[in-house]
């Protein structure tokens, strides 16, 4: 139980394009997503949460006219990276909270597999 | 201040001996939990382990234990006879708040341990 996946695991795009990663979580609903950007050899950073029917909240710093989420059904989040640069260069991770109904744990995050992202 | 602290860039162990890997947290919330995540090398994140704020027993899953001390806000995580498989990133990571059921918070990690296994 609790299987997030990503799609698609890795993309190479050219400059000023734009990239679409989906998140989905196969086995329970998920009201809240959270996407997630990770350099090499850093640690996770949380981008934005992800809110089912609703706008997405972002974090500090994160341009969300550049890294549009959407949100649209119960297990389903997709991040949008438009007009990507070299700089957006990096791993892409989402999480998706089960509000404990399939461990019985509480805030339990569960991950896909990620997405790595090169934009030449 | 850094929210999550893990001091040890990297460890290596050898097969079957217990490890610990250090975490400490700063908080100015009563209610928050703790997770310990395993990343090996393919990026996949790996739940392993919870401790709630208000959990009054370590939480142990499997050969993984939490080593929950309050006062002193520490979280470190036990692994028991280590095996090779064991090998790659951990990251704490806590989420602060009190989930009201109204929306959820993301997680504030570590900047991880490296762990290496060896035979």
């Amino acid at each position: 139980g609790a299987v997030v996946s990503q799609h698609p695991s890795r993309v190479i795009c050219k400059s000023g394009t734009s990239v679409k990663i989906e998140c989905r979580s196969l086995d329970f609903q998920a009201t809240t997503m959270f996407w997630y950007r990770q350099f090499p050899k850093k640690s996770l950073m949380l981008m934005a949460t992800s809110n089912e029917g609703s706008k997405a909240t972002y974090e500090q710093g994160v341009e969300k006219d550049k890294f549009l989420i959407n949100h649209a059904s119960l297990t389903l989040s997709t991040l949008t990276v438009t007009s990507a640069h070299p700089e957006d260069s990096s791993f892409y991770i989402c999480s998706a909270d089960d509000r404990g109904g399939i461990t019985g744990l509480p805030d339990t995050q569960y991950f896909g597999p990620g997405t790595r992202l090169t934009v030449l | 201040a850094q929210k999550i602290t893990q001091t040890q860039p990297g460890m290596f162990v050898q097969e079957k001996e217990a490890v610990t890997l250090d975490c400490t947290y700063d908080t100015s919330d009563q209610s928050y939990g703790l997770f310990w995540y395993k990343q090996p090398s393919s990026g996949e994140m790996i739940f392993l382990i919870y401790q709630g704020s208000y959990d009054e027993q370590n939480a142990t899953e499997g050969r993984y234990s939490l080593n929950f001390q309050k006062a002193r806000k520490s979280a470190n995580l036990v692994i028991s006879a280590s095996q090779l498989g064991d090998s790659a990133m951990y990251f704490c990571a806590m989420r602060e708040g009190k989930y009201s059921g109204g929306g959820a918070d993301g997680l504030t990690f570590g900047k991880g341990t490296h762990l290496i296994i060896q035979p």
